[in-house]
């Protein structure tokens, strides 16, 4: 398995640019979330998943959009870039069942210039 | 957002040394989570803690969920250069339609040999 998988690893963008950050997993997992990480702010909640075709929002969704479409992925979309939105981007999944493991994937470090 | 409070944020000791990682919060929450980062990756977890007043031991690391189960440490005996890393503390929280972690800042751990 190669569990959660990200992609870019690197991405520049300049500021009103869109992207579309990829994630996936091969663990059916039912549940999956995307997570910012900034110094002295730890991991804040973006968006997350319970199921296909089932999203909602966390606790910085501003800027981000999401969808579901398979169980397997959770793209995370930037719809016009802004230098706040530079960070590194966790996508992670796990059992449906509350407090279960969350599987981190290696990140997306962004930056808006 | 229930805010969880880590202390200390930085932490350098010699090889060898015992520590304490403090978690802490006004709210109280079902489970809680440990986890360890090293740069360039997400995080990996390391221990769950459910019950009031729980110990648990991994190796040299030993994890206490408090009585209330509003706080949480984590002690390292005789530390070593491979326990080097951020160390999270997570608490899960329900959001609209499901649950979620809610992440400490986390402690920065830089142990030389």
């Amino acid at each position: 398995n190669a569990g959660v998988t990200q992609t870019p690893k690197f991405q520049v963008l300049k500021t009103g640019q869109s992207m579309t950050l990829q994630c996936a997993q091969d663990m059916n997992h039912e549940y999956m979330s995307w997570y910012r990480q900034d110094p002295g702010m730890g991991l804040r909640l973006i968006h997350y998943s319970v199921g296909a075709g089932i999203t909602d929002q966390g606790e910085v969704p501003n800027g981000y959009n999401v969808s579901r479409s398979t169980t397997e992925d959770f793209p995370l979309r930037l719809l016009s870039a802004a230098p706040s939105q530079t960070s590194v981007y966790f996508c992670a999944s796990s059992y449906s069942r509350q407090g279960s493991e969350q599987y981190f994937g290696p990140g997306t470090r962004l930056t808006v210039t | 957002t229930q805010l969880l409070e880590q202390s200390p944020q930085f932490l350098s000791i010699q090889e060898g040394e015992n520590l304490t990682v403090y978690c802490n919060s006004s709210s109280v929450f079902s489970s809680l989570q440990w986890y360890r980062q090293e740069p360039g990756e997400g995080p990996v977890l390391l221990v769950t803690v459910v019950t009031g007043g729980e110990v648990k031991k991994l190796k040299r690391l030993t994890f206490q969920f408090g009585d209330a189960r509003k706080d949480s440490s984590l002690h390292i005996t005789a530390a070593q250069p491979g326990d080097t890393g951020l160390y999270l503390c997570a608490g899960v929280g329900f959001w609209n339609s499901g649950y979620a972690l809610n992440f400490g800042k986390g402690t920065s751990l830089l142990v030389t040999p």
